[in-house]
């Protein structure tokens, strides 16, 4: 079967760093996805990696190994706006996306 | 204001009713889709369609229905809703299916539903 696995719950502080961790398995692979979703709200993309290496937006990095099935998604200097749910989604060979269950990341001052 | 809506934002139903939720975009998107999400869950795809005039079937498509008459609108209807269709609806639209950034899916306000 299709999984995607990451943390189900993550806190740091203001200001710091923090790395999500998100590991798949799935029928063929057409690209990773992470998206931010505030608590009642929809869920907003943030990133798209399909080639191995790291991709940078700003505070936010997202980082893919295909070899590894692995992927992570790097928040540096941390604001309390950060405090949200974090989804990974793989698209796999029929172009349809795989989510995994979000990480809660809490922010505390 | 380019983007998705979807109505009603939120419903309480009583069991065995008919209930449609509403979904139009106006980014003249090829593929639609609904999902739900559960608590602890991650999003389940329930029914999707790539282009006007086909629909297919997601992860979770038992006792809902969908339609795509034309581009901007994918209404999904619960035919006789029952509890465990007690969830958030969201809806979403992507431009492109041949891998890639156009992969991109951007999601409605969502549907707050509850069945009892």
């Amino acid at each position: 079967g299709q999984n995607i696995d990451q943390p189900t719950e993550m806190t740091a502080t203001e200001g710091a760093i923090v790395q999500i961790n998100c590991t798949y398995q799935t029928s063929g692979f057409n690209g990773l996805f992470w998206y931010q979703q505030h608590a009642g709200e929809a869920p907003t993309f943030l990133s798209y990696n399909v080639l191995d290496g790291l991709e940078e937006k700003g505070r936010f990095s997202s980082f893919l190994s295909r070899s590894k099935g692995y992927s992570y998604l790097l928040l540096k200097e941390l604001q309390m706006k950060d405090s949200a749910s974090y989804l990974c989604a793989v698209m796999d060979s029929n172009y349809q996306l795989i989510w995994g269950a979000g990480t809660k990341l809490i922010i505390k001052p | 204001i380019a983007g998705i809506t979807q109505a009603p934002t939120s419903q309480i139903l009583a069991a065995g009713r008919r209930m449609t939720l509403r979904c139009t975009q106006d980014m003249r998107h090829n593929a639609m889709y609904w999902y739900r999400q559960d608590l602890g869950l991650g999003l389940r795809l329930i029914h999707y369609s790539n282009t006007a005039g086909t629909t297919g079937k997601g992860e979770v498509p038992d006792g809902y229905s969908v339609s795509r008459a034309n581009t901007d609108d994918f209404p999904l209807t619960l035919a006789s809703a029952v509890p465990s269709q007690t969830s958030v609806y969201f809806c979403a639209s992507s431009d492109g299916l041949a891998g890639g950034p156009t992969d991109t899916q951007y999601f409605g306000p969502g549907t707050r539903l509850t069945v009892l």
